[in-house]
């Protein structure tokens, strides 16, 4: 059963910390999205890659958040140092082809940072 | 920009009542528009999908959505809720400009009452 596998699935932190989040997209999907779901902003696009390649981070604080494809069976979300106002839901999803017409979502990382 | 707007953050319907759930898209591009359904402490799932076919869309769990371009709209709709279609519903749209990325409404929470 193909799936989009993200860990951990719960995260505590206190402020100031390092946090990584992983995805393993499906196998022999080329897109991988990051998505933040908080109560008061929705689903908010962070980055997304094609072929490993980014092409749009817009959606990403700059300073403290990073994401990266080491290979295209991983995806990494960073957030250094975290904060507060970082704790949300954090979702990956693959897809497959340039137009993506069905999107997989994984789990979610729920990280709370105090 | 292409975005989505749901209209109504809570919609209660009674079992067996007509479920309608509403969507208004902009794109200056011809777009693909989706329905995704997240159950508590889960990721999303696709209900269905418009990527430029039949303008009636029919999806998983017996729902359908009905593209028009005049009035840009692509409403949800089942004629028959169940108390396990309770549920947070999210449409989402993507589009040549947007490098089919999707960009998500904020969400309707479906209540089914006995």
């Amino acid at each position: 059963d193909a799936r989009v596998t993200q860990t951990p699935r719960h995260k505590v932190t206190e402020m100031g910390q390092e946090v990584t989040m992983r995805c393993q997209p499906i196998l022999g999907h080329n897109t991988v999205f990051w998505y933040r779901q908080t109560m008061m902003q929705g689903l908010e696009l962070l980055a997304y890659f094609r072929n490993r390649a980014p092409l749009d981070d817009s959606g990403m604080p700059k300073d403290r958040f990073s994401a990266e494809m080491p290979d295209a069976t991983l995806a990494t979300l960073k957030i250094q140092p975290s904060e507060p106002r970082d704790s949300a839901v954090y979702f990956c999803a693959s897809g497959k082809g340039f137009a993506v017409t069905e999107a997989f979502f994984g789990q979610g990382t729920r990280l709370t940072v105090v | 920009a292409q975005s989505v707007t749901q209209l109504g953050s809570h919609v209660s319907v009674s079992e067996g009542a007509l479920v309608l759930l509403r969507c208004n898209y902009s794109s200056s591009v011809p777009p693909y528009l989706f329905w995704y359904v997240q159950y508590p402490n889960q990721g999303l799932q696709l209900l269905l999908k418009y990527t430029s076919a039949a303008t009636l869309v029919k999806g998983i769990n017996g729902f359908e959505a009905e593209f028009k371009k005049s009035e840009t709209s692509f409403h949800l709709t089942k004629p028959s809720a169940h108390m396990s279609d309770a549920a947070e519903y999210f449409c989402a749209v993507s589009d040549q400009d947007s490098g089919y990325a999707l960009n998500f409404g904020k969400g309707t929470s479906l209540l089914v009452t006995p």
